[in-house]
């Protein structure tokens, strides 16, 4: 299909292992964003790229997340050293620009499970 | 420091009732709001947006209203139906940087 896609769907790890989050965005999205979504909560932002630089990476919880999109399309959000409280929804949406009230296309995200 | 809030975690309505979805927002700056359906196991939908120099915005069945100086916006649904059970997620933006704070949702039942 034409959507954002994300693998895997689901993914379960140990405590302390990396991991590596993967996000399609539509063809000529120029922005991308990630965004975290805890149970019962709505989504919280993490970083946003537009084409592969990312401007604004605030949410991002500590210095084992990081992101990148080098090449303005395909983007991978990782997880190092991982602890339960990583567990969550981590969804990616893109957009064909960053401007605000722009629609963002969401991806269906992957569950992380941390154990 | 919950910037755009929902009050109301569920909601249930008859088949063919309205739905009015409420959400408050603390950060003036703000110049755009938008709506968002969300099914299990799927990512969010966008349903409707508004910009902060209108006080609403229809869309088939779905009209949104901003009420500025109240800071609070409400999604309307007439006439509801059961596809339209799911999670309802208010969300803002502002500036030139689209990223998005959104509510903590409200589940919206609607039954035959």
């Amino acid at each position: 299909g034409a959507g954002v896609s994300q693998s895997p769907r689901y993914k379960v790890a140990k405590r302390g292992q990396d991991v590596a989050l993967r996000c399609d965005p539509i063809s000529g999205h120029v922005s991308l964003f990630w965004y975290q979504q805890a149970l019962g909560q709505g989504p919280e932002f993490l970083t946003y790229f537009q084409n592969e630089a990312q401007l604004d990476k605030s949410g991002l919880p500590s210095d084992r997340f990081f992101a990148e999109r080098p090449e303005g399309s395909v983007s991978t959000l990782k997880i190092q050293r991982t602890q339960q409280e990583d567990s969550a929804v981590y969804l990616c949406a893109s957009s064909l620009d960053g401007t605000s009230g722009i629609e963002q296309f969401f991806g269906p995200g992957t569950r992380l499970t941390v154990l | 420091d919950q910037q755009v809030k929902q009050n109301s975690p569920s909601l249930s309505v008859q088949e063919g009732r309205i739905s009015i979805l409420n959400c408050d927002y603390t950060n003036s700056m703000f110049d755009y709001f938008l709506w968002y359906k969300k099914y299990p196991a799927e990512g969010p939908t966008f349903l409707i947006s508004i910009s902060s120099i209108k006080d609403k915005n229809e869309d088939g069945r779905f009209t949104v209203f901003l009420n500025k100086s109240a800071k609070h916006l409400s999604l309307h649904i007439v006439p509801s139906q059961p596809g339209d059970s799911a999670v309802y997620f208010c969300a803002a933006s502002a500036g030139n940087t689209g990223k998005l704070i959104f509510g903590q949702g409200t589940t919206l039942q609607v039954k035959p």
